[in-house]
């Protein structure tokens, strides 16, 4: 069975700080590995994904991700953050071909301070 | 695109009370997506569907859930009879099935069982 594990339920940076978020995975095979962002009572959007090929991956709001196989990790980061980057963070791993069932992690919150 | 949308986007029930929340996923989106929101449980999927058809069922909690997609553009989560122990921010994704996992979430619909 695939999990995910988030080990931060809480960080607290500073505006203008790097940031980044651990999430580890378990799963028989590479999964696709996702990154979802949730502010306060909105929905979850997509920061990025991985399925194959380059293992740091781009995605949207300046984030990126690197997949590491010997470690089971796919780690978020940011070089700088912005005090609009305060939300909750959820990593997600699918199995490929399993229609879009994913299993998320607990979540981390991030929290900027000026 | 409207994106995924979901209503009610708040509730506030009384226990016992039948309870159906709704959701009309992205035009040309095949498989679409129920999850649960606690902050003792994370981020649960109780359910998904691909071409109106239901696939896994096994997260619905109980026999007091049910869920339907009559068609494509248009899918019911029902509790009946509802207990405070549902109070919880139910999503609703969707994904394309060219799309590989990529899932797409409304803004939720809150739900408080008093």
């Amino acid at each position: 069975a695939q999990s995910v594990t988030q080990p931060d339920i809480h960080i607290t940076v500073s505006e203008g700080a790097s940031l980044e978020l651990r999430c580890n995975y378990s799963y028989g095979a590479t999964p696709y590995l996702f990154w979802y962002v949730q502010s306060p009572g909105q929905g979850l959007q997509l920061l990025l994904k991985y399925f194959s090929g380059d293992t740091l991956v781009q995605g949207i709001k300046g984030f990126e991700a690197e997949f590491k196989r010997s470690q089971s990790s796919f780690n978020l980061r940011k070089p700088s953050v912005h005090w609009s980057d305060a939300a909750e963070y959820f990593c997600a791993v699918g199995a490929p071909n399993s229609w879009g069932k994913l299993q998320f992690g607990a979540g981390t919150q991030v929290v900027v301070t000026p | 695109d409207a994106g995924v949308i979901q209503s009610p986007r708040h509730e506030v029930t009384e226990m016992g009370q039948e309870v159906t929340l709704r959701c009309k996923p992205i035009s040309g989106h095949n498989s679409l997506f129920w999850y649960r929101q606690t902050m003792m449980r994370g981020l649960e999927l109780l359910i998904y569907f691909n071409n109106n058809v239901p696939i896994d069922d096994s997260g619905m909690p109980e026999d007091r859930f049910s869920a339907k997609m009559p068609n494509a553009s248009f899918s019911t989560l029902k509790i009946q009879p509802s207990e405070p122990r549902d109070s919880a921010v139910y999503f609703c994704a969707s994904s394309p099935s060219s799309g590989a996992n990529v899932l797409t979430f409304g803004a939720g619909s809150r739900l408080t069982v008093l």
